[in-house]
């Protein structure tokens, strides 16, 4: 069985350019989570998906950042216009649903590097 | 919402217990998690406790929860090199379907 898949695993980008990180959830799951991780500090949520649909997206900027999970295909977690500061290890996970232990399982995370 | 707080690092000997804390404010967490995070590596769940148990012990791992204080604390009996890593408590938050991380607590694991 895959578990969540991240990729890129490494990613540069020049200030202003775009970033685009995706994630396929493990096969079932119909939640997906974006984390992200500063240098040296914890988890911060970003957002939070199901299927086709936004359910929660109070920990993400609301300029540049984006996040969709389409009916097909993988989640992707759009950067636009990149900063220095979105330097960063942005983690996915994913959940068969919010019930019972809510257990999330986690990708290996992408590391975005900008110039 | 959800606040979780850890102690940034501890280090033992081979050999020794290793005790970890985290304290919540989120009372109405349901679930409280441990997470383990290998150096360029992802998160993995390493056990989790029910908000109505007082204690769950797991091989080498002992869970506590202090309800009354919003106390939690992993211990790690005969801690090995192998165990070095930064380990995550997590709580849910009512409020938002998400889990809430700790900053993390670095462990190292002298031989």
């Amino acid at each position: 069985n895959a578990g969540v898949m991240q990729n890129p695993r490494h990613l540069v980008r020049r200030r202003g350019q775009e970033a685009r990180l995706r994630c396929s959830p493990v096969k079932g799951h119909s939640h997906v989570y974006w984390y992200r991780q500063l240098p040296e500090e914890g988890l911060k949520f970003m957002v939070y998906l199901q299927k086709e649909n936004i359910i929660d997206e109070s920990g993400m900027p609301k300029e540049r950042f984006s996040a969709e999970f389409p009916k097909e295909g993988p989640s992707i977690l759009r950067i636009q216009q990149v900063v220095r500061g979105d330097s960063a290890a942005y983690f996915c996970a994913s959940s068969f649903g919010t019930g019972n232990t809510g257990e999330l399982f986690f990708g290996e995370g992408s590391r975005l590097t900008v110039l | 919402g959800e606040d979780v707080e850890q102690s940034l690092f501890l280090s033992v000997r081979e050999g020794d217990s290793s005790v970890i804390n985290c304290t919540y404010t989120d009372s109405s967490s349901t679930y409280l998690y441990w997470y383990k995070q290998e150096p360029g590596a992802g998160l993995q769940l390493l056990t989790y406790i029910f908000s109505n148990m007082d204690m769950k012990q797991d091989q080498r791992l002992t869970v506590l929860l202090n309800k009354k204080d919003k106390h939690l604390s992993l211990r790690i009996a005969d801690t090995q090199t192998g165990d070095s890593a930064i380990y995550f408590c997590a709580g849910k938050d009512t409020g938002r379907r998400a889990l809430t991380f700790g900053s993390g607590t670095r462990l190292q694991v002298q031989p």
